[in-house]
């Protein structure tokens, strides 16, 4: 069975740093892009950037660069979306999601992480 | 920079038909955009329901189908049941990686 399991929720101070991340299983985690997808209380969903494990290549939207990082580490099959210095506006939550094989959907999701900045 | 368009809302009752749709800012939707459509309950993960246009993702019941109708992609929800109120997103592949989804329809079931 494929699963993602995200790393719990957190709680930031503005101007922090954070990672966090999303373990695979299931499958060979290294030959799937694995995605990451915010939404902002009460808000949509929104594309941040992609990433392939096996070499790293990453992709970000325009919205996202510059402002987060996209990484995976394949010997512990797991990716992460980290900030060097976080925002209020940055609270959402996040979700990772698997694309499909041939590329064009996402397969499966995580259950989501809740980051919350507050001073 | 382009934007997927989805309506903000929309209603059915029990028992009735719904098509939400899912459209570019430029240009047309297309098969080759791969759209795809998902399901979120408040506070749920998001659920894949239709992939590549038309198929439906495993366990997805028959009542929701998928298509391109004029130059947008839609989704057509037939006998609509109380547990379908929820918001849909719609997502483009536009290519090279990269996806954008739409902003959302809330449809209510009343």
């Amino acid at each position: 069975e494929v699963q993602l399991v995200q790393s719990g929720a957190e709680v930031k101070k503005p101007g922090e740093s954070l990672k966090i991340s999303c373990k695979g299983s299931g499958y060979t985690f290294s030959f799937y892009w694995i995605a990451w997808v915010r939404q902002m209380p009460g808000k949509g969903l929104e594309w941040m950037g992609i990433i392939y494990p096996t070499d790293s290549d990453t992709r970000y939207s325009p919205s996202f660069r510059g402002q987060v990082t996209i990484s995976a580490d394949k010997s512990v099959r797991t990716a992460y979306l980290q900030w060097s210095s976080l925002k209020a506006s940055d609270t959402a939550v996040y979700y990772c999601a698997r694309r499909s094989a041939d590329g064009n959907f996402f397969e499966y999701w995580g259950q989501g992480t809740l980051v919350t900045v507050s001073s | 920079q382009t934007v997927v368009t989805q309506e903000p809302s929309f209603s059915v009752s029990p028992g009735g038909t719904v098509t939400l749709t899912c459209g570019l800012s430029s240009g047309s939707v297309s098969t080759s955009y791969y759209p795809s459509w998902y399901q979120q309950t408040p506070g749920q993960a998001p659920r894949t329901l239709i992939y590549s246009t038309n198929t439906r993702s495993s366990g997805v019941p028959d009542r929701f189908s998928g298509s391109i109708l004029g130059n947008k992609a839609a989704l057509t929800i037939t006998g609509a049941q109380a547990d379908d109120e929820s918001d849909y997103y719609c997502v483009i592949y536009m290519g090279s990686g990269i996806s954008l989804f739409g902003g959302g329809t809330k449809l209510t079931v009343l």
